[in-house]
């Protein structure tokens, strides 16, 4: 069984620039939350979204984005790149609802991204 | 608001030896998950012990297992027989019990665990 899936795994892009990352949950689950991991520091709830609805929202400004797709799969988007967005943005996957604490959630590795 | 607080940046511990990490918590939920990560250089959060709040008994899961209080908000990790393998991050995380609204993990800053020979 493949695990959590994200694309690309390094990314470097420029101040002001818009990026795009991928995740493409466990098969069977329906909810994908995103967490932002800054280096030294423990991750950040940016987004959660359960049956392609958002379920959650972290304290992050509307710079950041993200959808689910009817196969359940999640992009993030991030518009007008700072300096301060680069981090390790991890996805994650469960099989929603009251399931998730139950089960547990299942990170993806993660795409390092570096904003110059 | 809850915290996460782990005041253990690094750890070291010799190889077959018992180890044990801290992590405290604060909340004023009486119905939540506490869990135990652990994240290697290979970058992935992996899921080590999971401890549901309304549960008395302490987790354990083969080497691993935890120490809960609830009433002191404390959550430590004891790992025994360390291997080489056990060396990386490790993050303590806290989960309110939430119907309709997002499951989020609350992450500590983490310690990082260098097991040696």
């Amino acid at each position: 069984d493949a695990g959590v899936t994200q694309s690309p795994t390094h990314l470097i892009k420029t101040r002001g620039q818009h990026v795009t990352l991928r995740c493409s949950p466990i098969s069977g689950h329906k909810s994908v939350s995103w967490y932002q991991q800054v280096l030294g520091q423990g991750p950040q709830f940016i987004f959660q979204y359960y049956e392609k609805e958002e379920r959650g929202r972290g304290n992050f400004p509307d710079r950041f984005s993200a959808r689910q797709f009817p196969n359940y799969s999640s992009e993030l988007n991030v518009n007008a790149l700072l300096l301060g967005d680069s981090a390790l943005y991890l996805c994650a996957s469960s099989w929603g609802g009251q399931a998730g604490p139950i089960f547990g959630y299942t990170f993806g590795s993660g795409t390092r991204l570096t904003v110059v | 608001a809850q915290t996460v607080t782990q005041s253990q940046p690094e750890m070291s511990v010799q190889e077959a030896e018992t180890v044990t990490l801290s992590c405290t918590y604060d909340t004023s939920e009486n119905n939540y998950y506490l869990f135990w990560y652990k994240q290697p250089p290979s970058r992935q959060m992996i899921l080590v012990i999971r401890q549901e709040a309304y549960k008395q008994q302490n987790a354990t899961e083969n080497r691993f297992s935890v120490n809960f209080q609830k009433a002191a908000k404390s959550f430590s990790l004891k790992i025994s027989d360390s291997q080489l393998g056990d060396t990386a991050m490790y993050f303590c995380a806290f989960m309110k019990h939430a119907t309709g609204t997002a499951s989020k993990l609350t992450f500590g800053t983490g310690t990082r665990l260098q097991v040696t020979l």
